[in-house]
């Protein structure tokens, strides 16, 4: 079974509009951190926000923002007045602490920001 | 620019070639990671070190073989490649390999010919 399952290979939006990166997750370890990274043409991962495990508030980062459900195990990421600068793939990732500190990347979620 | 750097940012090589892929950190780190992404794949993970030690070999076949000499630099030594290794290879870093936040270089494009 997958790990992270990201289900949008493609998404646009409309500069100033708010739009939600769908993530969810598999895991039967206790204790564990949700990740976004946004990875630009240029191809550097760019880490955006974190979400542990046992956090009961739903992590906030600026402009991003972690839609964290625990019991459907999901982990969207909400971007607010979107820019033209956030066109870029956005990787949602899974890390088991329990498990040997395994790291877990989705394929990614490309997404445009038109003008 | 995040503090780890990746040489050359792209690479060319034959199948019979021998090359090295270079890493460098400026943040303190201690722990170091070389990822495979390839197209339409989510990020493999190949290696993990800690301290100048080798914690994770995910699997990867001995034609890439890592080296780091010290907690600053990694490399990633490159032989008899084949055509399906293609692909950005990214360097990360973090405080320890419990460190949940990694930075990122910006990867080595490799193609095999």
């Amino acid at each position: 079974a997958q790990k992270i399952t990201q289900t949008q290979p493609g998404m646009f939006v409309q500069e100033k509009e708010a739009v939600t990166l769908d993530c969810t997750y598999d895991t039967s370890d206790p204790s564990y951190g949700l990740f976004w990274y946004k990875q630009p043409s240029s191809g550097e991962m760019i880490f955006l926000i974190y979400q542990g495990s046992y956090d009961q508030q739903n992590a906030t980062e600026g402009r991003y923002s972690l839609n964290f459900q625990k019991a459907r195990k999901s982990a969207n990421l909400v971007i607010s007045a979107s820019q033209l600068g956030d066109s870029a793939m956005y990787f949602c990732a899974m890390r088991e602490v329990y498990n040997f500190n395994k790291f877990y990347f989705g394929s990614g979620t490309k997404l445009n920001v038109k003008p | 620019e995040t503090g780890v750097t990746q040489t050359p940012r792209h690479l060319v090589m034959g199948m019979t070639n021998k090359k090295s892929l270079k890493c460098e950190q400026h943040l303190g780190h201690n722990a170091m990671y070389w990822y495979k992404q390839s197209a339409k794949k989510p990020l493999e993970l190949m290696f993990v070190y800690n301290f100048k030690e080798q914690t994770e070999n995910n699997s990867v076949p001995s034609r890439f073989s890592p080296e780091c000499p010290n907690s600053s630099h990694l490399f990633l030594h490159l032989h008899t490649l084949q055509p399906e290794d293609s692909a950005l290879y990214l360097c990360a870093s973090s405080q320890d390999d419990r460190e949940e936040r990694a930075f990122f270089g910006q990867g080595t494009r490799l193609t095999v010919v």
